[in-house]
């Protein structure tokens, strides 16, 4: 099956820092892909959607120079979290979409999540 | 999208079938029904969708009525790793427009 990968699995960082999290499709290009946020007993939000090669979309009340997304390839997207501080501490889980093949499904596969914590 | 409704926490023993629901009354023609489950501080998982008719994998069985307004998630055979929060969510799945939103889905807790 699609295997969608994130790294780190979980990082520390201190508050003004910056911070990036990779988001890899591994068996299948992917030309678009998705990240969400989720907080503690939350459901997963949609933050923001990405294709390759063109700006992100984010959804409203996400901050697009807070969250920079770059989808330079059909296999890798990333999340930088700018100055980040406490309150962006939550699991972040991206999504890559395949671009249907042969079967025509777009199907869209999630990575493990990244837990970040700023301190 | 059409939303969904789902009880917010469900119970199951050990071994027993989990029966989860889910009220998706305002799906359109072409909407899918999906369900995925989320162990604690993993990825979602994909279980199962169907579009009309049940359908059923190794993992589990969809019950769809017959209007689509209603479904059935169903484990057979409940486990203490089955223990999730499972989404529901009715989507317009195969096109390149598609995205998966979460609403807050059920907290199933299997219990020995």
């Amino acid at each position: 099956g699609a295997v969608v990968s994130q790294h780190p699995s979980r990082v520390i960082c201190k508050s003004g820092t910056s911070v990036k999290i990779e988001c890899r499709s591994l068996d299948f290009q992917a030309t678009t892909m998705f990240w969400y946020r989720q907080f503690p007993k939350q459901s997963l939000m949609l933050m923001a959607t990405s294709n390759e090669g063109s700006k992100a979309t984010y959804e409203q009340g996400v901050e697009k120079d807070k969250f920079l997304i770059n989808h330079a390839s059909l296999t890798l997207s990333t999340l930088t979290v700018t100055s980040a501080h406490p309150e962006d501490s939550s699991f972040y889980i991206c999504s890559a979409r395949d671009q249907g093949g042969t079967s025509g499904r777009y199907e869209q596969y999630f990575g493990p999540g990244t837990r970040l914590t700023v301190t | 999208d059409a939303k969904t409704t789902q009880p917010t926490s469900m119970d199951c023993a050990e071994g027993r079938a989990a029966n989860l629901p889910c009220n998706h009354s305002t799906i359109s023609g072409n909407e899918y029904v999906y369900w995925y489950r989320q162990i604690h501080s993993q990825g979602p998982q994909y279980i199962i969708h169907g579009l009309k008719n049940n359908e059923t994998n190794e993992m589990a069985s969809l019950i769809i009525t017959e209007d689509r307004k209603s479904s059935t998630l169903i484990l057979p055979h409940a486990t203490l790793r089955d223990t999730a929060v499972y989404y529901c969510i009715v989507r317009v799945a195969f096109t390149s427009y598609d995205k998966v939103i979460f609403g807050p889905g059920t907290s199933l807790s299997v219990i020995p």
